[in-house]
């Protein structure tokens, strides 16, 4: 069965400073996908990126980036200059692709990231 | 355009009580799924749906029914609320097979049992 593990339940950082959420997975299957979704306090869950697993290349975007290590079944996301805005509950997922395609995601507990104006 | 709606956004229930959460989606989507998310426990898969007329249980199905007669709509029904049912419920959509797995989710109801 797959999991996703997010080892740190809250973060507080000040503002300016980088800041970065580590994911964990754990997969029997060599196709996959990982994504991060950001859920602000108003509590909408927003899609940030998705990765498959043949795809190893850092993405940034913007303050944004994210690090995906196979080796490590690792996809940790990077804040850089972080701001205020920036504060929200954020989740990793994963999907394993089956005879329907990937459509089921399974969700990490989250990590709750606080920026300290 | 209205995206993914869920109907009620607030519900207080006693135990044993019954209802209904409607999610509808203007997106032509064909995947939907019900999650709930709990306290430290993170978004978790009840029921979800492929395709109109079909449905299949998530990760934590019991004590939950849904239906997908129209496409545009998905149900998730509660027969005999239980206060562990207390939650908020999040609906979500997604294109379909060759989809970008980027779920669409409504804002999501809160449900109290009492």
């Amino acid at each position: 069965a797959q999991k996703v593990t997010q080892a740190q339940t809250e973060i507080s950082v000040v503002e300016k400073e980088d800041v970065t959420l580590d994911c964990v997975y754990e997969t029997r299957d060599t196709t996959y996908y990982l994504f991060w979704y950001k859920q602000p306090p108003s509590g909408e869950l927003v899609f940030l990126i998705r990765r498959n697993s043949f795809d190893e290349q850092n993405e940034i975007s913007g303050r944004y980036s994210w690090n995906f290590q196979k080796s490590t079944s690792s996809f940790n996301f990077t804040i850089t200059a972080s701001q205020v805005v920036d504060s929200a509950v954020y989740f990793c997922a994963l999907s394993e692709v089956s005879n329907f395609g990937n459509e089921k995601l399974t969700f990490g507990t989250g990590t709750r990231l606080t920026i300290i104006p | 355009n209205a995206g993914v709606t869920q109907t009620p956004k607030f519900r207080v229930l006693k135990t044993g009580q019954s209802m209904t959460l409607l999610c509808a989606q203007d997106m032509n989507h064909e995947y939907m799924y019900w999650y709930r998310q709990d306290p430290g426990m993170g978004l978790r898969l009840i029921h979800y749906s492929v395709g109109e007329g079909t449905t299949a249980k998530g990760e934590v199905p019991d004590g939950y029914n849904v239906s997908r007669l129209k496409k545009q709509n998905f149900l998730l029904g509660l027969e005999s609320a239980a206060p562990s049912q207390t939650s908020v419920y999040f609906c979500a959509t997604m294109g379909g097979r060759l989809n970008t797995g980027e779920l669409f989710f409504g804002e999501g109801s809160r449900l109290t049992v009492l």
